[in-house]
């Protein structure tokens, strides 16, 4: 079965540190995504790829990096994490020639101090 | 821009009632429907996707969409305890790519024994 996998699945960091959140999948897809979820505001696009070495940005990109070295691996990196980061993030996979159904990971807990 | 609204916010309904989630979205040109079920600390797990008015039933979830009245509904047959979880309506147009899809805040449904 395909799969979405993240790690960490959860992470404590500090202010200003710098924080990198890996994805990788086994669906073949061509895009991926990283979302962040907060209580009341559902699934928030930060960044997404359809291609590998290019990444483009979501809704919400500011503090955010993200990087496709492959087409199964997709990484968001926070260079300078602040408290108003933490959140849960989520990556995802789609076949916009299938359909475009995304499939989920389990999530990043990321709570920053 | 695309808005999505589900209702209510949160549910409860005895285990074999059924249950009604409403999903309320802005643009009328959208034509790409899921239903999405989180269980806490949880990924996403897509149940069903509709993608013209009428009904879609996938197990004991059935989408019904109307488009000219802004509506996607998702009914839960006979829901268990395990139905328990934060579902999530997302919408988007068919053709713009997966990082057009705009997700809902979510219902989040408690069925109880």
């Amino acid at each position: 079965e395909a799969a979405v996998t993240q790690s960490p699945r959860s992470k404590v960091a500090v202010t200003g540190g710098k924080v990198t959140l890996s994805c990788h999948q086994t669906n073949n897809h061509d895009y991926m995504y990283w979302y962040r979820q907060d209580t009341g505001h559902g699934l928030r696009l930060i960044h997404y790829s359809y291609v590998a070495d290019s990444t483009e940005k979501g809704d919400i990109p500011d503090g955010y990096k993200a990087s496709r070295p492959s087409q199964e691996n997709f990484s968001l990196i926070l260079e300078l994490a602040s408290l108003s980061q933490t959140a849960v993030y989520f990556c995802a996979s789609s076949d916009p020639g299938r359909g475009d159904t995304q499939y989920f990971g389990p999530g990043t807990r990321l709570l920053v101090l | 821009q695309q808005k999505v609204q589900q209702s209510p916010e949160s549910l409860t309904v005895s285990e074999g009632a059924m249950a009604s989630l409403n999903c309320t979205f802005s643009d009328r040109s959208s034509d790409n429907f899921r239903w999405y079920r989180q269980h806490s600390g949880k990924g996403l797990e897509v149940l069903v996707s509709i993608f013209s008015d009428g009904e879609k039933e996938e197990g004991s979830f059935t989408a019904h969409l109307n488009r000219a009245s802004l509506h996607v509904f998702l009914h839960i047959r006979e829901p268990q305890p395990s139905d328990s979880a934060l579902y999530l309506c997302a919408v988007s147009r068919s053709g713009t790519g997966g990082y057009k899809v705009v997700f809902g805040s979510g219902t989040r449904l408690l069925v109880s024994p």
